[in-house]
């Protein structure tokens, strides 16, 4: 079935501009996250959401950064006045419903959003 | 704050050989262990991920261990191919916060014809 989608795969804009960032988690994942890669780290946490309530946002810098999931299903996760230090890779994931006693799941990530900030 | 830690930061091995690459975190209340494969130009690949009530798990060639007391995992690779060539990231998730991945910086992994 069709994984993780993320759109626009890559994005140049130049400092000062707004971006936003679209993930399409996998169909039936009720459990939707945020996070963001520098060059050569690992993912780090920003935001996720179950269904349309965002549950954790402890992970975004700044204000500047929004995320929004209305529907439980596309989130769109927006950096306002895009600054040179955004420049990164916006990944995102999502998971299935728990099951039993279960409190967390295996994270299924898209290919990610390329975003340089000139 | 949880720190996750891997070493090596890459590594060649000629094909064929056994490896073992290294995880270490330092809150060792953790709820899960999880590996996964990065490639160039795609997302991360979830290859095991090991509740923190188990001690191993294994899924083909690799098999990954989980000694939580000592804050330390290891991803064993059997028999490397080429195509096992990519970096492999270890994300613990916190007992208090199940549903937050922190990832380790990843090992670069080259295996070589």
């Amino acid at each position: 079935g069709a994984g993780v989608s993320q759109s626009p795969r890559y994005k140049v804009t130049k400092r000062g501009q707004d971006v936003a960032l679209r993930c399409d988690p996998i169909s039936g994942h009720v459990s939707l996250y945020w996070y963001r890669q520098a060059l050569g780290q690992g993912p780090e946490f920003l935001t996720y959401f179950n269904y349309e309530a965002q549950q954790d946002k402890s992970g975004l810098p700044n204000d500047r950064f929004s995320a929004e999931r209305p529907e439980g299903s596309i989130s769109t996760l927006t950096i306002q006045r895009t600054e040179q230090r955004d420049s990164a890779m916006y990944r995102c994931a999502s998971s299935p419903p728990l099951v039993g006693a279960k409190v967390a799941d295996t994270q299924y990530f898209g290919p990610g959003t390329r975003l340089t900030v000139l | 704050k949880q720190e996750v830690t891997q070493i090596p930061a890459a590594l060649s091995v000629p094909e064929g050989e056994n490896l073992v690459l290294n995880c270490s975190f330092t809150d060792s209340a953790i709820y899960n262990l999880q590996w996964f494969r990065q490639d160039p130009g795609k997302g991360l690949t979830s290859l095991l991920l090991i509740q923190s009530s188990q001690r191993e798990q294994t899924s083909g060639r690799l098999n990954a261990s989980l000694d939580k007391s000592s804050g330390r995992s290891t991803l064993y690779i059997a028999a490397s191919q080429p195509g096992d060539s990519a970096t492999y990231l270890c994300a613990v998730s916190d007992t208090g916060t199940a549903s937050k991945l922190t990832f380790g910086t990843g090992t670069r992994l080259q295996v070589t014809l």
